[in-house]
């Protein structure tokens, strides 16, 4: 069974580009989440898929972030305009629904640093 | 409230010491989920542990154990004779509530460095 997939793994861009993440989620696993760490710093929730719908947004940072999950596999989440703060390593994690005790299995994550 | 809070921000020891990392958690809900994760330098989380919170039987994997006291909110992981490959930044992490899609909240982490 293939894992949960980020790409890129690394992006280096500059203040004001845009960059869009992509991670595949392990098949069959309609839970999709978004967390991100910064240097340091606990790995905070970003956002949770259920399906192609968005079960909580709670924790995206503004309206420089957007993420999508036409059809309910893939998912990008895109940063325009990105800024310094943005810079962290940004996790996908996928999981079952409906198991009560279901791990989240993580990608590899993808680092992110806007210069 | 929920969190997870890991005090421990770097901990170094030479090989084969025994070394735990701290975890306490806040939560309202009865009915959570304790989990640990690994990430190596390479990157990736590495589920290690789950546990419910109606289960405080203590866990041993290997040269891993982990102690879940609910009466002082903390659920501990012991590493015994450690080795360098051992050395990651160790995640705790909570589930409240009895939901699969809850969010899982992560500590801060625990840098773990062991010397030969």
């Amino acid at each position: 069974e293939a894992g949960v997939t980020q790409f890129p793994s690394h992006s280096v861009i500059e203040k004001g580009q845009t960059v869009t993440l992509r991670c595949d989620p392990i098949s069959g696993h309609d839970n999709l989440y978004w967390y991100r760490r910064v240097m340091g710093k606990e790995i905070k929730f970003l956002l949770h898929f259920v399906k192609e719908s968005k079960q909580d947004e709670s924790g995206m940072p503004n309206n420089r972030f957007l993420a999508e999950r036409t059809g309910g596999t893939y998912s990008t989440l895109k940063v325009q305009p990105a800024e310094l703060e943005d810079s962290g390593v940004y996790f996908c994690a996928s999981s079952q629904v409906g198991s009560l005790n279901s791990p989240l299995h993580f990608g590899n994550g993808t680092r992110l640093t806007v210069t | 409230a929920q969190k997870v809070t890991q005090a421990q921000t770097e901990i170094s020891v030479v090989e084969k010491e025994d070394v735990t990392l701290d975890c306490v958690y806040e939560t309202r809900d009865t009915t959570y989920y304790l989990f640990w994760y690994k990430q190596p330098p390479s990157g990736e989380l590495v589920f290690l542990i789950r546990r419910n919170s109606f289960d405080e039987q203590n866990e041993i994997s290997g040269r891993y154990s982990w102690n879940f006291q609910k009466s002082t909110s903390s659920f501990n992981f012991t590493i015994t004779a450690s080795q360098v490959v051992d050395s990651a930044v160790y995640f705790c992490a909570l589930r409240p509530g009895y939901s699969s899609a809850s969010k899982i909240i992560f500590g801060s982490g625990t840098r773990l460095s062991i010397r030969p």
